[in-house]
């Protein structure tokens, strides 16, 4: 079945470092959905991608879409302490929302 | 709107108890979705309907798992009997279109 891991498990990083998780399936991606879940929060849409080698930014957020569509990564230049939270890819297979999760990565940001 | 409802928020039940969540989707979509988080196997699907319809509940763990949604604006989710392997957070979740709007969950220990 399909595989969505995500790298690295944990992340500690100085407040003001960048950050970056990848996203690696077994399988080829369809439609890459990013969510970031705070500590004791629910999940929180971010962005979608779609397309091939497609970037996308949000302020300090830069996500990509491997060219093969084997993977994506979501990149935080100088991250602050409201970065905190766990950081979800997620596949969209079907096309109507029925997400496959990724593993998650969980960013601290020490102030 | 006041996004998803999920109720109740907490609750501790005894194994061999029936537990039913509770949902209230954004008014007007057309997806919903119930998923469950737990450290070891991450977020999963459960289930999800459109337009009131099960499409897929191959995420169902066992039988002792149902859903069902009466209505647009109504869904439940029940374990009988409830097991303490069965304490996790479950999300209720909605969408039209792209975007996936989750409940802030219930948590349910069973013990």
């Amino acid at each position: 079945g399909q595989q969505v891991m995500q790298i690295p498990q944990y992340q500690h990083v100085q407040e003001g470092e960048d950050f970056t998780t990848y996203c690696n399936s077994s399988t080829t991606l369809s439609n890459i959905q990013w969510y970031k879940q705070r500590p004791g929060g629910h999940p929180v849409f971010l962005i979608q991608l779609v397309k091939s080698g497609e970037v996308k930014k949000q302020k300090r957020l830069t996500f990509q879409f491997g060219e093969a569509k084997k993977n994506s990564s979501l990149h935080i230049t100088a991250t602050q302490t409201t970065d905190v939270g766990t950081y979800f890819c997620a596949d969209d297979q079907t096309g109507a929302n029925n997400l496959f999760f990724g593993t998650g990565t969980r960013l601290t940001v020490i102030p | 709107d006041a996004g998803v409802i999920q109720s109740p928020r907490h609750e501790v039940t005894e194994m061999g108890q029936e537990v039913t969540l509770r949902c209230k989707p954004i008014s007007g979509h057309d997806y919903l979705f119930w998923y469950r988080q737990t450290m070891m196997r991450g977020l999963e699907l459960l289930i999800y309907f459109n337009n009131n319809v099960p499409i897929d509940d191959s995420g169902m763990p066992e039988d002792r798992f149902s859903a069902k949604m009466p209505n647009a604006s109504f869904s439940t989710l029940k374990i009988q009997p409830s097991e303490p392997r069965d304490s996790a957070v479950y999300f209720c979740a909605s969408s039209f279109g792209d975007t996936i709007y989750f409940g802030e969950g219930s948590w349910l220990t069973v013990v």
